[in-house]
């Protein structure tokens, strides 16, 4: 069962703008986390958020959690071209530790 | 502290040939898990260590596919012989316990030719 599922799966804004994605998981976790992947690269931890917290920022990521609807969302505040990558979670922790993602979502930043 | 690195970062390999990936998670990490994401598609599961020891390996798409963790350290994912659909990005994570969170690599980005 997958344990991090995008939405939406591609998203196009301006620089400048903010971006929101949000994901959806479906057992029980102890913590959540959001990735992003460049293009051809590695994958880089951007922020992880636990089951009792609701709100966390990090620089311009804000990411909420709201474990009774088993979702989660990152917004990323006034976007640049750099942002541009596809942005993955997964919950995790507990019994879950086989993490399954989704297909991620795809955030085009034009400058 | 250094966290989970992969070597190589990119591999160009051709139809056929064998490729070696590593993955040495952080230190003190006994459980260690690969991952890969074909091109467009989900990040997916592959396998996990504890220590040496291989708990689960139902995400190994076939029996060209060999991971080792001998010494209960670095990793070893094999692929022999290669073929076009294993292109991909490989990831490997790492965690103190597999309740925890797990710290991934920066992954190595295979290319069968």
């Amino acid at each position: 069962s997958q344990q991090g599922e995008e939405d939406p799966q591609a998203l196009s804004i301006q620089e400048g703008e903010n971006a929101t994605m949000n994901c959806s998981y479906k057992t029980s976790i102890n913590n959540l986390q959001w990735y992003r992947q460049n293009s051809g690269r590695g994958l880089v931890h951007l922020i992880l958020i636990r089951s009792n917290e609701r709100e966390k920022h990090s620089g311009r990521l804000r990411v909420t959690l709201d474990t009774s609807k088993k979702s989660s969302s990152l917004l990323i505040t006034a976007s640049r071209a750099a942002d541009t990558a596809s942005y993955f979670c997964h919950g995790g922790g507990g019994s879950n530790y086989k993490l399954t993602f989704g297909k991620g979502t795809l955030l085009t930043v034009n400058p | 502290e250094a966290g989970v690195t992969q070597f190589p970062s990119h591999s160009v390999i051709e139809k056929g040939q064998t490729v070696t990936l590593r993955c040495d998670p952080i230190s003190g990490h006994d459980n260690l898990y690969w991952y890969r994401r074909v091109m467009g598609k989900e990040i997916k599961f592959l396998l996990h260590f504890v220590k040496e020891s291989k708990q689960d390996e139902s995400g190994m798409p076939n029996n060209r596919f060999l991971a080792e963790r001998t010494g209960g350290t670095y990793s070893t994912l094999k692929v022999q012989p290669a073929e076009l659909e294993d292109s991909g990005v490989y990831f490997c994570a790492s965690s103190l316990d597999r309740a925890l969170e797990q710290y991934f690599g920066p992954g190595t980005r295979l290319t069968v030719t």
